[in-house]
């Protein structure tokens, strides 16, 4: 499998539950991002990791926690979320955090908190 | 990073070729100028990018005025597949032409193209 691809597509959770969101690159790239895309607003940068350590976190609030095992791995655990967490989270990579022309972004996971 | 001004919305009938203008009046000298797009449901994509020169590529041409002040991303002959929301973004580069990877979306353009 070649690109970007995003695990599970579409999850829905209570606000009491634990996830995981995974992301997996078949690029060999060595940088690796999380982004928030909620209804009617911007893509909003959440966590940037390079060669597998965290370089940018966006104030995000700690019910989020990234993962970056490897290069090729990236997760966003969750817990005890929001309704207002509610969003389309999407990863994405590229080449290097410092030769970021081009970013190839996965398909998403469309996530519900209930 | 210097923002972004791109009209809300544009049409565009298949097989004639889709100008889409962005705005970067604060952009200094060591920001590029980027386009992606997003078609509903999907990831966006990169398209192009430039920093003083137009740029061409399979996909695109990206128009840099000489000021730098705006631009405008040309698909030569749009096909309906190219309806999607297209993003314009400038993004820091050091003097070396490193470029990090923080990108800054804006509410982009809607452009619909139709049969």
């Amino acid at each position: 499998e070649t690109g970007v691809t995003q695990t599970p597509r579409h999850l829905v959770m209570g606000m009491t539950n634990k996830k995981s969101l995974k992301c997996e690159q078949h690029l060999g790239h060595n940088a690796m991002y999380w982004y928030k895309q909620s209804a009617k607003k911007p893509l909003e940068l959440m966590f940037v990791y390079s060669l597998e350590e965290r370089v940018e976190n966006n104030s995000v609030p700690s019910r989020f926690s990234p993962e970056c095992p490897n290069s090729s791995h990236l997760f966003l655990h969750l817990h005890t979320l929001q309704p207002e967490d509610s969003a389309l989270y999407l990863c994405a990579s590229s080449r290097s955090w410092t030769s970021a022309h081009e970013q190839f972004f996965g398909p998403g996971t469309r996530l519900t908190v209930l | 990073d210097a923002k972004t001004t791109q009209p809300t919305s544009m049409d565009c009938a298949e097989g004639r070729a889709a100008n889409l203008p962005c705005n970067h009046s604060t952009i200094s000298g060591n920001e590029y100028v980027y386009w992606y797009r997003q078609i509903h449901s999907q990831g966006p994509q990169y398209i192009i990018h430039g920093l003083k020169n137009n740029e061409t590529n399979e996909m695109a041409s990206l128009i840099i005025t000489e000021d730098r002040k705006s631009s405008t991303l040309i698909l030569p002959h749009a096909t309906l597949r190219d309806t999607a929301v297209y993003y314009c973004i400038v993004n820091f580069a050091n003097a070396g032409g490193t470029s990090y990877g923080k990108l800054t979306f804006g509410q982009g353009t809607i452009l619909t193209v139709h049969p």
